[in-house]
């Protein structure tokens, strides 16, 4: 069955800062793998996704993920944390076939300090 | 185009009475998903349609029910509401096939509070 598991339930950077968010999965079968973001009182919107092509994913507002097969990973990464990046973050996995049932964590909430 | 929309936004029941959660998607989606967020839980799935006329179950689909008559449409029944479905409801769509396929679309929500 597949997993994820977010470290961290919130996390805490200064504007300007290097932003890191932990995801670590688990998979029977070589996944997809997804990163959303949700604005407060807002549905989810997608960020980036690794479907098995490029290991470095690049996503919308500066955010890139890297898939790490051998740790099982799939962090996510800002150079430069902005005001606007507060919110929380969702890890999920898909094991493909047919309709895809797509397994969350249980999300990260990101805060950033002025 | 509107993309996912839910209606109601907000919603207060009392325990033991029944209600109707609206989704609708203009994208042409088959694929729709019911989801229910819970603090510290992230999104379970609790209903889920591949096309009209065809449902199945998924992780958390005790006390709803869903139908699936149009692709645009997809509703979730709360039978007989309870306090522990206090939660925030999402719906989702995505493609079956094609370029981006595996991305799904999310609707703004909806927070139930069961007395």
């Amino acid at each position: 069955a597949q997993s994820v598991t977010q470290l961290g339930s919130h996390v805490s950077v200064s504007e300007g800062a290097l932003v890191l968010l932990r995801c670590n999965y688990s998979s029977s079968v070589p996944p997809y793998l997804f990163w959303y973001v949700q604005y407060p009182n807002q549905g989810l919107q997608l960020l980036l996704k690794y479907t098995s092509a490029a290991t470095l994913v690049k996503g919308i507002n500066g955010f890139e993920a890297e898939f790490k097969k051998s740790e099982t990973s799939f962090h996510l990464t800002k150079p430069s944390a902005h005001m606007s990046d507060a919110a929380e973050y969702f890890c999920a996995v898909s094991e493909g076939g047919g309709y895809q049932k797509v397994t969350f964590g249980t999300g990260t909430k990101l805060q950033v300090i002025p | 185009n509107a993309g996912v929309t839910q209606t109601p936004k907000f919603q207060v029941l009392k325990t033991g009475q029944s209600m109707t959660l609206q989704c609708a998607q203009d994208m042409n989606h088959e694929y729709m998903s019911w989801y229910r967020q819970d603090p510290g839980m992230g999104l379970r799935l609790i209903h889920y349609s591949v096309g009209a006329g065809i449902t199945d179950q998924g992780e958390v689909p005790n006390g709803y029910n869903v139908s699936r008559s149009t692709t645009e449409d997809f509703p979730l029944r709360l039978l007989s509401a309870a306090p522990s479905q206090t939660s925030v409801y999402f719906c989702a769509s995505r493609k079956s096939s094609g370029s981006s396929y595996n991305e799904q679309f999310f609707g703004p929500g909806t927070r139930l509070t069961v007395l």
